[in-house]
């Protein structure tokens, strides 16, 4: 049972370039979450979507995009990437309100 | 004033310890509430789920809510190293949200680091 895989584990990026997250759930769950983690500041929300072809911002999306095709798949975007986005990037999905969320292990993201 | 506060730690006990974590929150919507456990370079992974006020036990660890002093407690009993993680505490409302649609937003504490050495 996969549960949440997220690809790629690590990456190096230079300023200005571009990438993709990738994320994809088995569990048939309709909310998907993007967090990133830095040290000592918890999780922040990036983007959510609760079904597919419906996303809307969390906290902190700017430098972000997001899309929702199918209910598996949740693909981060970074645009012109800036050191300030180094982090851990986890996505996560549940079922739906009041519901636990599960994670994913995670993308270690450095841009120098 | 954060809308859930969390001790870091770090907390280091010996093996056999009984281990309390504690998160103190303001919002007094929350009705769901979670434990999660991350291992270093893991995701969270889900430990406790608890809906309102009580107690909930599995295995060695027992999750206690007090909404009247919003205040949660995990507890640890007979802690092994196996145990060493950061702990997160989680919870939520049906009708948090972040952005135009409601969808239950997840508040989490900032993580208690916990070592238990042998």
């Amino acid at each position: 049972n996969a549960g949440v895989t997220q690809t790629p584990k690590f990456r190096i990026l230079k300023i200005g370039q571009s990438m993709t997250l990738q994320c994809a759930q088995d569990m048939n769950h309709n909310y998907m979450y993007w967090y990133r983690q830095d040290p000592g500041m918890g999780l922040k929300l990036i983007y959510y979507s609760v079904g597919a072809g419906i996303t809307d911002k969390g906290e902190v999306p700017n430098g972000y995009n997001v899309s929702r095709s199918t209910t598996e798949d949740f693909p981060l975007r970074l645009e012109l990437a800036a050191p300030s986005q180094t982090s851990v990037y986890f996505c996560a999905s549940n079922t739906g309100k009041g519901q636990p969320q599960h994670f994913g292990d995670g993308t270690r993201l450095s841009i120098l | 004033q954060k809308e859930v506060e969390q001790d870091p730690g770090p907390l280091s006990v010996p093996e056999g310890a009984i281990v309390s974590l504690n998160c103190t929150y303001s919002n007094s919507a929350f009705q769901y509430f979670m434990w999660y456990r991350q291992y270093s370079r893991k995701g969270p992974e889900l430990l406790m789920y608890t809906y309102s006020s009580g107690n909930k036990e599995d295995g060695r660890f027992t999750a206690q809510v007090d909404k009247s002093s919003k205040y949660i407690s995990l507890f640890i009993r007979d802690s092994q190293p196996s145990d060493s993680a950061t702990y997160l505490c989680a919870m939520t409302s049906l009708s948090a949200n972040a952005g135009g649609t409601s969808y239950g937003k997840l508040t989490f504490g900032q993580g208690t680091i916990l070592t238990v050495h042998p």
